[in-house]
């Protein structure tokens, strides 16, 4: 099956504590990405990141942190949790980055932070 | 402020009838993709539409883009339950590099 494949589904954690959560992609591609979705279902991108470059969203906290072992796997750990960290991880992955191709998502990991 | 928005907010409809979500967005873009994001799964492309497009459909679904008045719609003809979903424009911009999300709009299809 090619798709793209999160774990955790849930992760409830208390406040300070480092999170990781793992994506990995089988359709072949070349990028990957995390979005952060809030309860109002609005996605912001986080992490754009193929071989070559990384893309950081500025606004992104220095807390979070993408970590890839090959282009199919992209995870992101979150150092020191915090209650706004709550929220749905998506992972997506598209065929190149920087152009408008479709991008694959994940189901999510659904983060509580207590 | 968000680069794109989609309208209304939310809406419901009855099996059979027919919905328009629209979307507008705030700078030129080379391509707008419409996505679907049912509960408890990530949002699944439906149509990708290109700047010098004017209509693409797929099945039941069709999509308008108008680039003078920089917006969208997507249509929905014979509804169904399935479709009960978040739809979101994602307009995809040389300029930010990168696909923008709106906040999306709420379809409720009831039997």
């Amino acid at each position: 099956e090619t798709a793209v494949f999160q774990t955790p589904n849930y992760h409830v954690t208390q406040v300070g504590n480092e999170v990781s959560f793992n994506c990995k992609q089988t359709l072949g591609h070349d990028t990957m990405y995390w979005y952060k979705q809030d309860s109002k279902k609005l996605l912001k991108i986080m992490f754009s990141y193929n071989n070559k470059q990384l893309i950081v969203n500025e606004t992104v906290p220095r807390r979070f942190s993408p970590q890839s072992s090959d282009k199919a796997h992209l995870n992101l750990r979150i150092k020191s949790v915090e209650p706004e960290d709550s929220a749905v991880y998506l992972c997506a992955s598209s065929s190149r980055q920087g152009g408008p191709d479709t991008q694959y998502f994940g189901p999510g990991t659904r983060l509580l932070v207590l | 402020s968000q680069l794109a928005e989609e309208n209304p907010w939310a809406l419901s409809v009855h099996e059979g009838e027919s919905v328009t979500v629209n979307c507008s967005y705030k700078t030129s873009i080379t391509a707008l993709q419409w996505y679907r994001q049912k509960s408890g799964e990530g949002p699944a492309q439906l149509i990708l539409i290109r700047s010098n497009e004017r209509e693409k459909r797929n099945g039941r679904l069709r999509a308008t883009l108008d680039t003078s008045s920089q917006s969208s719609s997507l249509s929905i003809t014979a509804t169904r339950c399935e479709d009960t979903a978040v739809y979101f424009c994602a307009p995809w911009t040389q300029v930010v590099g990168q696909l923008t999300f709106g906040s999306g709009t709420r379809l409720q299809v009831y039997a």
